[in-house]
């Protein structure tokens, strides 16, 4: 079955410091990839996607994630944390083949950077 | 900067009683989508729509479920029947293209009681 697991349910950070939000899935074939972010009581925002080329894509305020054909992981990293970075995370999947769009989500990470 | 957007903001319905979630996609968006979260579960696909039909719906999408674009603005989501598992959060979101990123509203949490 199709799946993406993000294994981390909360990843705390202090601010200043890199942090990585980890995502991996199951999926036959070259699925394209997302992460999304949600604060509270909006919608899930856009950061970033891979589609096709470099394994290492930039997205929004600074975010950045690294997809490894090998291990089927597509994580989340940033070099340095803001407190204002503290929401709700989800990578999502679609396979390649699915022409309806339909996107598989993770369950979400919550991301905590203190002080 | 364009958004998709919702309403209600929260709907509070009786089980048996049937509901319309309202949404406006990103207005030269051509891709639909409906998605649900129950409380503390995944984000689910519901269906897509695309061209003025469903493009693919998921298993959660059954009779009682329909989705419809009325006029060149809106798309909309009717549960005929509530039942209380369908309490929710409900999202729609939008996209210009089929390989695009989706956009999402901000949802509407649909309180079945």
């Amino acid at each position: 079955a199709q799946s993406v697991a993000q294994p981390e349910d909360q990843v705390n950070v202090a601010e200043g410091n890199p942090l990585t939000v980890k995502c991996t899935y199951s999926v036959s074939g070259n699925p394209y990839l997302f992460w999304y972010v949600q604060y509270p009581n909006r919608g899930l925002q856009f950061l970033l996607k891979y589609i096709t080329g470099d394994n290492l894509v930039k997205g929004s305020y600074g975010f950045e994630a690294e997809f490894n054909k090998s291990q089927t992981s597509f994580h989340l990293k940033k070099p340095s944390a803001l407190v204002s970075d503290s929401a709700l995370y989800f990578c999502a999947v679609r396979p390649y083949y699915n022409q309806g769009g339909k996107l598989i989500f993770g369950q979400g990470t919550e991301l905590s950077v203190k002080p | 900067e364009p958004e998709v957007t919702q309403t209600p903001s929260h709907q509070v319905t009786q089980m048996g009683q049937e509901v319309i979630l309202r949404c406006v996609p990103i207005s030269n968006h051509l891709y639909f989508y409906w998605y649900r979260q129950i409380l503390g579960q995944k984000v689910e696909f519901l269906v897509s729509f695309y061209n003025n039909e469903i493009s693919e719906k998921s298993e959660i999408f059954d009779d009682q479920f329909s989705v419809e674009r009325p006029d060149g603005s809106n798309f909309t989501l009717k549960i005929r029947s509530t039942k209380l598992e369908d309490s929710a959060m409900y999202f729609c979101a939008s996209s210009g293209q089929l390989n695009y990123e989706q956009y999402f509203g901000p949802g509407t949490r649909l309180t079945v009681t």
